[in-house]
């Protein structure tokens, strides 16, 4: 299957810092990544979506002046949380759709933001 | 508004045993149709996705789509404790129906434990 891969898997930061994870598909072209939130025991609630080149779509209730999302290649899109604050600790992950027919969405490993 | 509704479970099933689990959805116009595996801690794992009407099978499991009545459902034979984890549906347009930017709708999981 595809590979994605995610930097870094875990960061711990104090509160008002900036954080910015990588979302990387390592042996194919994603015509559009989606950025994921998941709190314990909780289910995936999508952030947004992002494609090459073009400005992210986010979902109602997320800022995206906090989530701030760049898709620089079709490779590679960053998240980068903006001011953290301990409510945003979660566990962020990145899938990437590989554009074939069907739109597989294959996830990177996540990534754990713990905000002090 | 579009949902994927699955059954929260826990489902319990005894090592070797046939797991089965359900999955409505309520876009009529979803296309495919896809299994994830998550383990605690984990990002969702891409098992095994259908688009046509009947049964797929690969290895162990086997995936069911019925869209007629907007049902989809994976069995899992000669369960194993490895299996227990957390099985997201989702659903999704393809690429080449209504413009789609590949968006998958998914269920909020059902947990499977089997034991040994």
């Amino acid at each position: 299957g595809a590979v994605v891969s995610q930097h870094p898997s875990r960061v711990i930061c104090k509160s008002g810092t900036s954080v910015k994870i990588e979302c990387r598909s390592l042996d194919f072209q994603a015509t559009t990544m989606f950025w994921y939130r998941q709190f314990p025991k909780q289910s995936l609630m999508l952030m947004a979506t992002s494609n090459e080149g073009s400005k992210a779509t986010y979902e109602q209730g997320v800022e995206k002046d906090k989530f701030l999302i760049n898709h620089a290649s079709l490779t590679l899109s960053t998240l980068t949380v903006t001011s953290a604050h301990p409510e945003d600790s979660s566990f962020y992950i990145c899938s990437a759709a590989s554009g074939r027919p069907y739109n597989e969405q294959f996830f990177g490993p996540g990534t754990r933001l713990t905000v002090l | 508004q579009k949902e994927v509704e699955q059954n929260s479970g826990p489902l319990s099933v005894p090592e070797g045993a046939i797991a089965s689990l359900n999955c409505t959805y309520s876009d009529r116009g979803s296309q495919s149709f896809f299994w994830y595996r998550q383990y605690s801690g984990k990002s969702p794992e891409l098992i095994m996705f259908i688009y046509s009407n009947g049964d797929k099978e690969d290895g162990r499991f086997t995936a069911q789509l019925n869209k007629a009545s907007q049902y989809v459902s994976l069995l899992i034979r000669d369960s194993q404790p490895s299996d227990s984890a957390t099985y997201l549906c989702a659903a999704g347009r393809s690429v080449n129906y209504g413009g789609s930017q590949g968006n998958l709708i998914f269920g909020k999981g059902t947990k499977l434990s089997v034991k040994p």
